[in-house]
């Protein structure tokens, strides 16, 4: 099946500095790669997200890039600020939905 | 947009007892749903993948005994948790799938278990 690595476990920034969150997916049938941010006690909610027809997508301080070939992908947040203080998880899904998710990532933005 | 209904958001059971939460798409048809377990600063771990008309498919190491899951319509999946015990107590969500083919899912607000 299929495995989902995400790094790092735990992030610290200061307001304003950018942040990058890593995953590495193992099952090539993957073609859809979301982002949620989840906060303690609330569902994920999705944040970007990116098919394997394209390498980059980008909205306003978020995006995301995909390397297919090396199946990794990574979220990247610029100018951030303490509400973007979080739990993030990557995950990989195939045509039929079904998604693996990685560990998640603690982010914390100091002001 | 599309909207997933989580019932109930919280509930607390005697151990032995059965719990029943309810997944609904509320404004599409969802052909399949998905139920993950949530464990206090962990990752969503999918269950099962639940299908309109016809037998979840459970992920290894789920007792589908124990996690019964029916989908008898095309807006509704229910799980329920059967005999529950202390160790039961988790967030339970629920996703659905919109029949787009493109894959994005729309998540429930999530139930909190605890078994006494």
């Amino acid at each position: 099946g299929e495995n989902v690595e995400q790094h790092p476990s735990t992030l610290s920034v200061q307001e304003g500095d950018s942040a990058v969150i890593k995953c590495t997916y193992s099952d090539s049938a993957s073609n859809y790669f979301p982002w949620y941010k989840q906060e303690l006690g609330k569902r994920p909610q999705l944040i970007i997200d990116i098919r394997s027809n394209v390498g980059e997508k980008k909205d306003q301080r978020i995006a995301v890039t995909l390397n297919k070939t090396a199946k990794h992908f990574s979220l990247h947040i610029t100018e951030t600020q303490p509400e973007d203080s979080a739990v993030y998880f990557c995950a990989a899904s195939t045509q039929a939905g079904k998604s693996t998710f990685g560990d998640g990532t603690t982010l914390t933005v100091k002001p | 947009g599309a909207v997933v209904s989580q019932h109930p958001s919280w509930v607390i059971c005697k151990s032995g007892t059965s719990v029943k939460i309810e997944c609904r798409s509320l404004d599409f048809q969802a052909t399949t749903m998905f139920w993950y377990r949530q464990f206090p600063k962990q990752s969503l771990m999918l269950m099962a993948t639940s299908n309109e008309g016809s037998k979840a498919t459970y992920e290894q190491g789920v007792e589908k005994d124990k996690f019964l899951i029916n989908h008898a319509s095309l807006t509704l999946s229910t799980l329920t948790v059967t005999s529950a015990h202390p160790e039961d107590s988790s967030f339970y969500i629920c996703s659905a799938n919109p029949r787009t083919g493109k894959n994005i899912q729309y998540f429930g607000a999530g139930t909190r278990l605890s078994v006494l």
